[in-house]
C-alpha cells in the first residue's frame, strides 16, 4: 500500500530536550516536506526536499532541521524544543510533475 | 497576513442541503488545489484546478477557478455526514513551496 508513514503519533517532551519525529514514503517520490499545523493558522510549511541531499527552508523553519539522506526518508529535527513548537506535524511527498501531495498522519507534540 | 482567505471558517448544516464554500486571494496562481481532511487523518487530496474559469465535478461535490485565477470555490449537493471534515485549499508558489488556507470546518447533521 502507498503510504507515509510518521514516528512517533504523538510525543510529549520537556523544553529543550532534542527529538526527531520521522518520516517514511514507499512511492519513491523525489519531493517531501514537513508542515505544522495550528488552529487558525492552517498548515504551513517548514521545510521540503527536492531530492536526496537537496533540502530547503519553508515558511516557518526556524527552530528546525532536516536531512535527506535517502530516498524515501525525510526526518524533522528539534534540537532545543520549546512550548511554541507545540502543533500538529505533518509529512508529505510528492512525485517530480505532479501538485498532488500524499500525506502522513499526523504527529502531535506537545512541549511542556 | 494569510496569502489564502477560506471562508466560512465553520459551516454547520443538515444533511440534505447545499453548502458553497471560498478560497480567496489578491495573488494570480497557475493552479490550487483542494484537499478534505478527517479528525486524525492527512489532508487528502480532492481536485486540481488549473485553468481560468475551470469547472470539475467530483460526484457531489463542484469546484470552479475563478477566471482571474486568484479564487476558488467548493460548491456540495445533498450534502452528507460523510462530507463531515476540514476542507483545506492550498496553492503552489515559487518552485516547490505550498501554501494552505486556514480551512472551512464543515459538520453534516444527520
Amino acid at each position: 500500500e502507498a503510504q507515509v508513514t510518521q514516528n512517533p503519533r504523538y510525543l510529549i517532551t520537556v523544553t529543550g530536550k532534542k527529538l526527531t519525529v520521522t518520516c517514511s514514503q514507499n512511492m519513491n517520490h523525489e519531493y517531501m516536506s514537513w508542515y505544522r499545523q495550528d488552529p487558525g493558522l492552517g498548515l504551513r510549511q517548514i521545510y521540503y526536499s527536492m531530492n536526496v541531499e537537496v533540502t530547503d527552508k519553508g515558511d516557518v523553519p526556524e527552530g528546525y532541521k532536516v536531512s535527506r539522506k535517502e530516498k524515501r526518508n525525510f526526518p524533522l529535527i528539534l534540537e532545543s524544543p520549546s512550548p511554541n513548537q507545540t502543533s500538529l506535524y505533518f509529512c508529505a511527498s510528492r512525485d517530480r510533475g505532479r501538485y498532488e501531495q500524499y500525506f502522513g498522519p499526523g504527529t502531535r507534540l506537545t512541549v511542556t | 497576513t494569510q496569502l489564502l482567505e477560506q471562508s466560512p471558517q465553520f459551516l454547520s448544516i443538515q444533511e440534505g442541503e447545499n453548502l458553497t464554500v471560498y478560497c480567496n486571494s489578491s495573488s494570480v496562481f497557475s493552479s490550487l488545489q483542494w484537499y478534505r481532511q478527517e479528525p486524525g487523518e492527512g489532508p487528502v487530496l480532492l481536485v486540481t484546478v488549473v485553468t481560468g474559469g475551470e469547472v470539475k465535478k467530483l460526484k457531489r461535490l463542484t469546484f470552479q477557478f475563478g477566471d482571474a485565477r486568484k479564487d476558488s470555490s467548493l460548491h456540495i449537493t445533498a450534502a452528507q455526514t460523510g462530507d463531515t471534515g476540514l476542507y483545506l485549499c492550498a496553492v503552489r508558489s515559487g518552485g516547490n513551496q505550498f501554501y494552505f488556507g486556514t480551512g472551512t470546518s464543515l459538520t453534516v447533521i444527520p
